[in-house]
């Protein structure tokens, strides 16, 4: 039930073209989403949260689209810039947990120019 | 965002030494603090959460003795690397959390251990 699924596992998109990567939750507990950004050989970094009082959020472009239904939410890329390849981790906690969070498996992005 | 400072960023041993590491919140306080463990093209493996004050704690199949967890003050915690081993060689990550609860979590840089 702690689980969070994230997919694809690696994505190759053309500069220009929309990055997508989806995760799924069981744990309707969950109430905090955040995307991190990882480079190689770099600690991962807070890319955008949502919490799920909101259907969707967006910085620049980056926009995280929530279904507290289906327990799912995704992140979009925009425009997707070759400098945004790195690999992406969606999280999930709760807020009883103390900011632990639980990760998906990552997504490795390529952007192509 | 607040910063996490991790060091080193890398470090090289010899088996059966130990390795220091040590993750600092520079610009807040954080109360809690984790230690997590990648392996490459991995996800983060939670090893242990370490509380100000008190003992760390520590997920299942993490050896205590093997990776000691020391969060002496609200801005420093360290983990130490015990009689270091070849397969103990990963990327070991900390992080910190500004506020209780809110679930907002920052990033050291990492330190990339390698055990010879």
């Amino acid at each position: 039930q702690q689980q969070v699924k994230q997919s694809p596992q690696s994505l190759i998109v053309q500069k220009g073209g929309i990055s997508i990567i989806n995760c799924a939750y069981e744990n309707t507990a969950f109430d905090y989403f955040p995307w991190y950004q990882q480079f190689p050989g770099k600690g991962p970094a807070l890319l955008i949260a949502i919490r799920p009082d909101v259907s969707e959020k967006k910085e620049g472009r980056f926009t995280i689209s929530f279904n507290k239904s289906a327990k799912q939410f995704s992140l979009h890329i925009m425009d997707s810039q070759p400098g945004d390849s790195a690999t992406y981790f969606c999280a999930a906690t709760d807020g009883t947990s103390g900011s632990r969070l639980t990760f998906g498996e990552g997504t490795q992005l390529t952007v192509n120019p | 965002g607040a910063v996490v400072s991790q060091h080193p960023s890398w470090v090289i041993c010899k088996s059966g030494t130990s390795v220091k590491i040590e993750c600092r919140s520079l610009d807040f306080q954080a109360t809690t603090m984790f230690w997590y463990r990648q392996f490459p093209k991995q996800s983060l493996m939670l090893m242990a959460t370490s509380n100000e004050g008190s003992k760390a704690t520590y997920e299942q199949g993490v050896e205590k003795d093997k990776f000691l967890i020391n969060h002496a003050s609200l801005t420093l915690s360290t983990l130490t690397v015990t009689s270091a081993h070849p397969e103990d060689s990963s990327f070991y990550i900390c992080s910190a959390a500004p506020g209780r609860n809110t679930g907002e979590l920052f990033f050291g840089e990492g330190s990339r251990l390698t055990v010879l």
